[in-house]
Parts: C-alpha cells; structure tokens; sequence
C-alpha cells in the first residue's frame, strides 16, 4: 500500500523566513494534494498537483511535483502568523478507482513573530 | 453556499453507548467520504459512499462501524458500543464528481470523546 512520508515533522520559524516542507511516496503519485489544518478544525484545501513538474502558487505558498511524481514540496515565502498550522499532503494511491486519499502524518509549522 | 457541515462538532459518549455522527456535503455534491484522525496517526480514510451506495469501505473496522448515505438528508457514521479508543476526530469530505481536478472539501469534524 502506498504510505507518504512529510518532513520535518515539525518547524519553527521566526516571521519572515522562508521554509520548505516535503512530502515523499512509496510509490508513484496520480494526484497529490496539500491541505492546512489548524487545530480544532477541518482541512482547508491549498492545492492539487498531477503532472510531473507541475509548480502552482497561491498568495505566498507554492508547491511542485517532481518529474518522477513521487515527491512534492511545499514552499513558503516571508512567512507569517497565519501561516500557522499542520500542513497535510494527501495522495490518490491509484489512478482513477476508489477516490480515497492515503495521508501523510502532517507537519506542523510555527511562526513566531 | 455553505460548506460541508459536520454535526454535532463535539461528542461525549460513555463506553457501551452508541455514537451518530451527521455530515451534509456541499449542495451539488453526491459523494461523501468519511476520515479518522487518531492523535500521532494521521488522517485515515473509513469509508466512501454515494447516495444510497457504499463505494469503498475498505477503511472501516470490520465491527460496530457502519455508514450510510440516504437518498434524503446527510451521511450517517454510526458507532456502535463505543470503546476508549473510538475517541478521535472525525471528518467528512465530499466531491462532486470525482477527485480529478476538483480536490476534496472537508467539514470541521466531530471530535468523539468516550469516557
């Protein structure tokens, strides 16, 4: 079964810097997804990847999928408060089928001002 | 138009009792998918339904765990004689059509609490 690995596990970060966050499969990716959860609350969706090489940006945030599809990374610029929370990529462990999404264990992000 | 809502978003069940968790997926949306979250363990898929069908249930523990998906009203995940470990928080995500292209929207959760 397809298992996915986030690093690090955890991050704390002085406002203003940049960081990374990588999520690693076991096997080949068909879709890859990145959520942020604050605590207490639901998934909120940030953005999907299909293709190798693919990099989408929102606001401050941008994630790529490597060109073999079995890594993606996510990447902060100028960091802030808001950006506080638990990080979670989610992939598809096969393409087309059950639609179920198999999790990573979510990295959490602190952002001291 | 609202999101996927949860209800209720904490629950306190004693062991033995039976626990309902409801979820209504977004308007437009026909398929639901039910997740647990243990603490350290991550987000673990349960079960996916359309209406008035179980698709996927590979996730869900073979005893006391059932879902439904009405024709009418929201998804049902019920728990049967909860146990300690039942506690975690649970969440719904609907789509829909499928995955492709559209992502998941999840709900806020039910955080079950069994004493």
């Amino acid at each position: 079964s397809q298992e996915l690995e986030q690093s690090p596990q955890s991050l704390i970060v002085q406002e203003g810097k940049n960081l990374t966050i990588n999520c690693t499969s076991s096997k080949t990716l068909y879709g890859l997804y990145w959520y942020k959860q604050k605590y207490g609350e639901g998934l909120i969706f940030l953005m999907m990847l299909q293709k190798g090489g693919e990099e989408k940006s929102h606001e401050k945030i941008t994630a790529k999928l490597d060109e073999k599809k079995q890594q993606s990374s996510l990447h902060i610029t100028a960091s802030q408060p808001s950006h506080a929370g638990i990080y979670l990529c989610g992939a598809a462990p096969t393409q087309g089928g059950s639609e179920k999404l198999v999790f990573g264990k979510g990295t959490k992000l602190t952002v001291n001002p | 138009n609202a999101g996927v809502m949860q209800n209720p978003r904490h629950l306190v069940r004693r062991r033995g009792q039976e626990a309902r968790l409801r979820c209504s997926p977004m308007k437009g949306h026909s398929h639901v998918y039910w997740y647990r979250q243990l603490p350290e363990e991550g987000l673990k898929f349960m079960v996916y339904l359309q209406k008035e069908n179980i698709i996927d249930e590979s996730g869900m523990p073979k005893e006391r765990f059932s879902a439904e998906f009405p024709k009418e009203g929201p998804s049902i995940l019920r728990i049967q004689q909860v146990v300690r470990g039942d506690s975690a928080a649970y969440f719904c995500a609907s789509s829909p059509l499928t995955r492709e292209g559209y992502g998941y929207t999840f709900g806020s959760g039910t955080r079950l609490t069994v004493v």
